[in-house]
């Protein structure tokens, strides 16, 4: 079975410094990763995936994440936050199941407040 | 381009009663999938459709019913509501089939069982 953790329920940080929204994943065979944001009363919006290639992948709105294999990560970051930034950011993970599909995988979210 | 449409947007029964819920993918989507959003068990995988079939299930009761039509919108029921049926229904589409591709999720509808 495939599973994603998102280990804080909460980060704080203060404008302008860099922030890190932490991820790691379980699955068997090569995973997709993606993460998506959530502004408040709103759907998810998508901010950027790792399917193959470059490890580090590129964002909306400033986000980057690396993916790393070895520790089976997918880490959101930012180099400088903004108070907009303040939101639910999920991890999620798709990856075959046993019927050959792909299934996608959330993680719990973590709520990001950017102090000002 | 529109982007994905659900209605309705909120919505209140009593237990024991059934719901229909909609949703109108972004045009060319064919798959379309449904999540139950609560603040205790956070979001989780109701089902997928494509081209008309159901392609994956989630670990939701059989009173979880959906089906997709043949111009991709989408519908799921629920029936004989219990009051922890109450929760945002959230609605994805997605350009591909072989799911690489993001979601792209429509504003919910929030469903409250009294």
């Amino acid at each position: 079975a495939q599973s994603v953790a998102q280990p804080e329920d909460q980060v704080n940080v203060a404008e302008g410094n860099p922030l890190t929204v932490k991820c790691t994943y379980s699955v068997s065979g090569n995973p997709y990763l993606f993460w998506y944001v959530q502004y408040p009363n709103r759907g998810l919006q998508f901010l950027l995936k790792y399917i193959t290639g470059d490890n580090l992948v590129k964002g909306s709105y400033g986000f980057e994440a690396e993916f790393n294999k070895s520790q089976t990560s997918f880490h959101l970051k930012k180099p400088s936050a903004l108070v907009s930034d303040s939101a639910l950011y999920f991890c999620a993970v798709r990856a075959p199941d046993s019927g050959g599909y792909q299934k996608v995988t959330f993680g719990t979210g973590t709520k990001l407040q950017v102090i000002p | 381009k529109a982007g994905v449409t659900q209605t309705p947007r909120y919505l209140i029964k009593t237990r024991g009663q059934q719901v229909t819920l909609s949703c109108s993918p972004i045009s060319g989507h064919r798959s379309v999938s449904w999540y139950q959003q609560t603040p205790g068990q956070g979001l989780q995988f109701l089902f997928e459709y494509f081209s008309e079939t159901q392609r994956n299930k989630g670990n939701f009761p059989g009173r979880f019913s959906g089906r997709q039509f043949s111009n991709s919108r989408s519908e799921m029921n629920v029936s004989t509501l219990e009051l922890g049926d109450s929760a945002l229904y959230l609605c994805a589409s997605s350009l591909t089939d072989i799911n690489t591709g993001e979601l792209f999720f429509g504003e919910g509808s929030r469903l409250t069982v009294l």
